[in-house]
């Protein structure tokens, strides 16, 4: 089966700038996850769809990052204004229900 | 407080030598155990899974041993290759209903050397 899919791979942007992720999860997959990863550190969850409705974005940093998850399907994330902290992989994972997810390759954002 | 911590934080051993990785969980309420392994540039890929009732699980040359009264787990290498060498990431998924959390450890980072 296919994997999770994400692009761009590499995003080099200069600090002030909106930058925008996505994601395509495994087909039939009802959760998906997006996490940040800073070099040197185990993922953090930034927000958790089930379906298209979100079921937990605690730890999403609302006055910049937003997300959303189109027909239950695809997942897009943005970043807007960029701080050169949001440097990191930024990873979609998705699940089938209580079953092991599967990571895409992740997105490699550098902010200058 | 839902928390797993790895040890050690880094681990260098020769290409042949087994090694173990520990992690150890305070998540509840339980429902699995995955351990990751994480190439440097890449996305996790899982090695293992385990739910309550299972002690271990064998992948290959990687085995998972889950000890769910003192809330440990440990991967065992054996026969380490150069290819080990990533980021070996010990994950709880805590239950919650309808939706179930994540809850990730920081990772033992892993060089074989030949």
């Amino acid at each position: 089966e296919a994997g999770v899919a994400q692009s761009p791979r590499y995003k080099i942007i200069e600090k002030r700038q909106s930058v925008a992720f996505w994601c395509n999860p495994i087909s039939g997959h009802a959760t998906l996850y997006w996490y940040q990863q800073i070099l040197g550190q185990g993922p953090k969850l930034l927000i958790q769809f089930q379906n298209n409705g979100v079921v937990d974005d605690s730890q999403l940093p609302k006055d910049r990052f937003s997300a959303e998850r189109l027909k239950g399907v695809d997942s897009t994330l943005k970043i807007q204004p960029a701080k050169l902290e949001d440097s990191a992989v930024y990873l979609c994972a998705s699940s089938l229900g209580q079953l092991e997810a599967f990571f895409g390759q992740g997105t490699r954002l550098t902010v200058v | 407080k839902n928390q797993v911590e790895q040890s050690p934080q880094s681990l260098i051993i020769l290409e042949g030598k087994n090694c173990t990785l520990q992690c150890n969980y305070t998540v509840s309420p339980f429902s699995n155990l995955r351990w990751y392994k994480q190439d440097t540039g890449r996305g996790p890929v899982s090695l293992t899974i385990m739910t309550f009732s299972e002690n271990t699980k064998s992948n290959g040359r990687y085995t998972a041993t889950l000890d769910a009264d003192t809330k440990q787990s440990s991967l065992h290498i054996t026969a380490s290759q150069l290819s080990d060498s990533a980021s070996y990431i010990c994950v709880v998924t805590r239950s919650g209903g309808a939706t179930n959390k994540l809850i990730f450890g920081t990772g033992t980072l892993l060089a074989v050397q030949p």
